[in-house]
């Protein structure tokens, strides 16, 4: 079975511009996550997906947002890019079926770059 | 590496030797409790997890082990491999929800010393 795939997988942004990075979910998983990773935050949840409906976020500004598609696939966009959302962006997938909780699963990131 | 923050705490073991690596969970309220293993430039890879009801678990090379009285958890390696070396998280959440957020440590780098 494939893994979580990310794309792109590195990136480079001027500051104000616009991003949108896609996760597609290991096959028959419902839940996407999404986690920022930077060397002085560590990973920090970003926000959680599940049959389109986001089930929960984390503390980031209005700037980050998502959505989740009918497959299951997920895009984040983060608008008016400052420096300091330069980060590793990573996507996790669960199965997270009847409410139990599952193993989350990572892809390998995508690198966003903001000059 | 990517993944490796600048004020890592690091683990220095000999090829062969066991490895124990430990976390201290923040919320009492966390049931369910994983440990990742990141290498540079790759995303987090499962390793183990466990369930509050449990305070031992076992994998191949592996033992995960939970004190829910003192909020801490470890990760033992049993005869460390040069393919061991990575930044290892653990993580944390309140399952039952259906929704769950992982809360990860700061992350312990392993070095092994062939």
């Amino acid at each position: 079975k494939a893994g979580v795939t990310q794309t792109p997988r590195y990136l480079i942004k001027t500051r104000g511009q616009q991003v949108t990075l896609s996760c597609s979910p290991i096959s028959g998983h419902r839940s996407v996550s999404w986690y920022q990773q930077t060397p002085g935050q560590g990973l920090q949840f970003l926000f959680e997906y599940f049959s389109e409906t986001q089930r929960n976020k984390g503390n980031f500004p209005g700037r980050f947002s998502g959505r989740q598609f009918s497959n299951s696939r997920s895009e984040m966009n983060v608008s008016t890019l400052e420096l300091g959302d330069s980060a590793l962006y990573l996507c996790a997938s669960s199965f997270s079926q009847g409410g139990r909780t599952d193993t989350q699963y990572f892809g390998p990131g995508t690198r966003l770059t903001v000059l | 590496g990517e993944s490796v923050g600048l004020h890592l705490p690091t683990l220095s073991v000999q090829e062969g030797d066991n490895s124990i690596i430990n976390c201290a969970y923040s919320n009492s309220a966390s049931d369910y409790f994983i440990w990742y293993k990141q290498e540079s430039g790759k995303g987090p890879q499962f390793i183990i997890d466990i369930r509050s009801n449990m305070d031992k678990r076992q994998g191949q090379r592996v033992t995960v082990l939970l004190n829910k009285t003192v909020k801490h958890l470890s990760l033992q390696i049993a005869a460390t491999q040069p393919g061991d070396s990575a930044v290892y998280f653990c993580a944390e959440t309140v399952s039952g929800a259906g929704s769950y957020q992982l809360t990860f440590g700061k992350g312990t780098k392993l070095s092994v010393i062939p």
